[in-house]
Order: C-alpha cells, then structure tokens, then sequence
C-alpha cells in the first residue's frame, strides 16, 4: 500500500520563507511531485524530484530523500498568491508505472 | 494546446439518477486519469488508462462507477445510480508516459 502524509494547515506572512514536509511509503518508488492548488481550481504542476537533493526553480525549491521516504517544498519571498494548497504526490511502481497518488494536501495562509 | 477539457463543469441531479462525465486528453498525451476530490479523503485515484487500456480501476468505488476509453481522445465516467455520497469534484488528468499530470477545470457533481 501506499501512505504519504503532509501537515494540513501552515500560516505565514509576506516575504518570509516556509517549508511544507512530505514523508511517504509506499511499494517502489518511481518519483515525487509537488502541484499547487488554489481554490476552486485544478492543481497545476510545481516541481518533479526523482534522484535525491535539491530541485530550485525560482522561489520554489523542492528536496527529496530517497532512504528516509522524505520530501520538503521551500517557498522563497511568499506573495499573498501563495495562498493555496499544496500537493505532495508519489509515482509508485506498478505495471504502467505512471499513476499518481496524492497527499491530502497543506493549505497555506499568507498574510500581509 | 486547448489543455483536458472536462463536461459539464457543474452537475446537479437527483438521487437515483444517471451521472456521466466526460473528458479530452491533450492530444499526443497516452495516458489519462480519473480522480475525485473531497475535503475528507483528498484527491482519490479512481482509475487511469494507457493507450486506452484501462490499467488500474481499483480505486473505483464501487459497481455503479464505470469508465471507457473508447479512443485517444475522449473518456467517460458513468455513475448509475448516483448516490449523494458520491458528491465531489471529479479531475480528468492526462500525462504523456510518466511525465507530469496535466489536469482538466473538474466537474462539480452534486447529488441530492
């Protein structure tokens, strides 16, 4: 089976720094996905780890390692946009290998 | 590129009654997904097709939920009867191989 787990809420205020926590099991590992979802809106993609370290793009930072089934999203200089919930998803390994099982998600509040 | 395209975006209907759900991959995209999102259970894998061979439905809920992959380019989710419980957004994702999910606006589905 698989079981990831990220913390429901988080709070922070413009221009300061917060990190979203990740950790997961599951059966085979095939990489580990961050989308952005707003309200009332679809989730869209933010990054993409596979091997371990750190991916930067931007204000957004993603790390992963793969023997403690562990991830964390940095975000950088937080906006008010920021406000939304974030998605830790696993690509387990299976047949096809290509499906996606999410995290319940963390919703963010940023206030000025 | 038009990005999923999802139908109906909102669907209201009685107890008992037919539901059906339709979707459009990216064109080129081989693989595509059916999730429902509740605030209880977060964004459920329901089923997902590559190459329009469903690979993995054993995230549909129960007999009344179906789906069809009749072509490259269309999908369908039927639930008959539809139960309130079923109520939630349904996201229609495509991916070409195992590259990031691409999702289509939901439908929102109340049963009443």
């Amino acid at each position: 089976g698989q079981n990831i787990d990220q913390p429901t809420e988080m709070t922070a205020t413009e221009g300061a720094i917060v990190q979203i926590n990740c950790t997961y099991q599951t059966s085979g590992f095939n990489g580990l996905f961050w989308y952005q979802q707003h309200a009332g809106e679809a989730p869209t993609f933010l990054s993409y780890n596979v091997l371990d370290g750190l991916e930067e793009k931007g204000r957004f930072s993603s790390f992963l390692s793969r023997s403690k089934g562990y991830s964390y999203l940095l975000l950088k200089e937080l906006q008010m946009k920021d406000s939304a919930s974030y998605l830790c998803a696993v690509r387990g390994l299976n047949q096809a290998g290509t499906a996606l099982i999410f995290g319940k998600g963390t919703t963010l509040s940023v206030s000025s | 590129d038009a990005g999923v395209i999802q139908s109906p975006r909102h669907e209201v209907t009685e107890m008992g009654q037919e539901v059906t759900l339709r979707c459009k991959p990216i064109s080129g995209h081989n693989s595509l997904f059916w999730y429902r999102q509740t605030m209880m259970r977060g964004l459920e894998l329901l089923i997902y097709f590559n190459n329009n061979v469903p690979i993995d439905d054993s995230g549909m809920p129960e007999d009344r939920f179906s789906a069809k992959m009749p072509n490259a380019s269309f999908s369908t989710l039927k639930i008959q009867p539809s139960e309130p419980r079923d109520s939630a957004v349904y996201f229609c994702a495509s991916s070409f191989y195992n590259e990031k999910l691409f999702f289509g606006s939901g439908t929102q589905l109340s049963v009443l």
